[in-house]
């Protein structure tokens, strides 16, 4: 069975300041990773997402993440975050030869202060 | 806007009662997917279908059913509602049936009073 540790129940971070999500993984078998994010009173919205080749992939917003196999982590990082980045992020695996499915961590709430 | 619709946005409903929540999938989409998501158990995924057709199953209790329609819409079905049944329930939606990105709608709140 797949599952995903969100290190960080909750970030506040200074307007301008980067930050530094973390997400650890738990698998048998070769994965998807995603990042989506939630702003409140709103659906998801994919922010990156890994599935082969390169391990540092680029996503919306400035936001990028990192694979890394060894340590079975993909945390997302921003070098200057914005007001506008205050929201619920959530890691997300999938396996990409078995159930269709998408296994959450319990999201990170991201509060950015002026 | 990802281009899936569900309806209703907010549902207030009594113990016991059933419900249904409606989704649109993106266009040309042929995969649905429902997800559960509450304080407690954060975001837990439900049930997948595929053109039509089951094709996984999450933690989806007995009294919760959906199905696919040929139009590609989806209907969650929940029956003899407990407090506990109270979430956000999402669809998300995708092209293919193995999931590379789903496209999440904006869920529908349902209360159980």
């Amino acid at each position: 069975a797949q599952s995903v540790t969100q290190l960080d129940s909750q970030v506040p971070v200074f307007e301008e300041a980067p930050v530094e999500l973390r997400c650890n993984y738990s698998s048998s078998v070769s994965v998807y990773l995603f990042w989506y994010v939630q702003y409140p009173n709103q659906g998801l919205q994919l922010l990156l997402k890994y599935l082969s080749g390169s391990t540092l992939v680029k996503g919306i917003n400035g936001f990028e993440a990192e694979f890394n196999k060894s340590q079975t982590s993909f945390h997302l990082r921003k070098p200057s975050v914005h007001i506008s980045d205050t929201a619920e992020y959530f890691c997300a695996v999938s396996d990409p030869q078995g159930a269709q499915k998408l296994v959450f961590g319990q999201g990170t709430r991201l509060t950015i202060n002026p | 806007d990802s281009g899936v619709t569900q309806t209703p946005k907010h549902l207030i409903t009594a113990t016991g009662q059933r419900v249904t929540l409606r989704c649109s999938p993106r266009s040309g989409d042929l995969s649905v997917y429902w997800y559960q998501q509450s304080l407690d158990q954060g975001l837990q995924f439900l049930i997948h279908y595929y053109n039509g057709e089951e094709r996984a199953k999450g933690n989806i209790l007995e009294r919760f059913s959906a199905q696919q329609f040929p139009d590609l819409h989806s209907e969650l079905n929940l029956s003899s509602l407990e407090l506990g049944d109270s979430a956000l329930y999402f669809c998300a939606s995708s092209p293919v049936p193995r999931g590379t990105e789903a496209f999440f709608g904006q869920g529908t709140r349902l209360t159980v009073v």
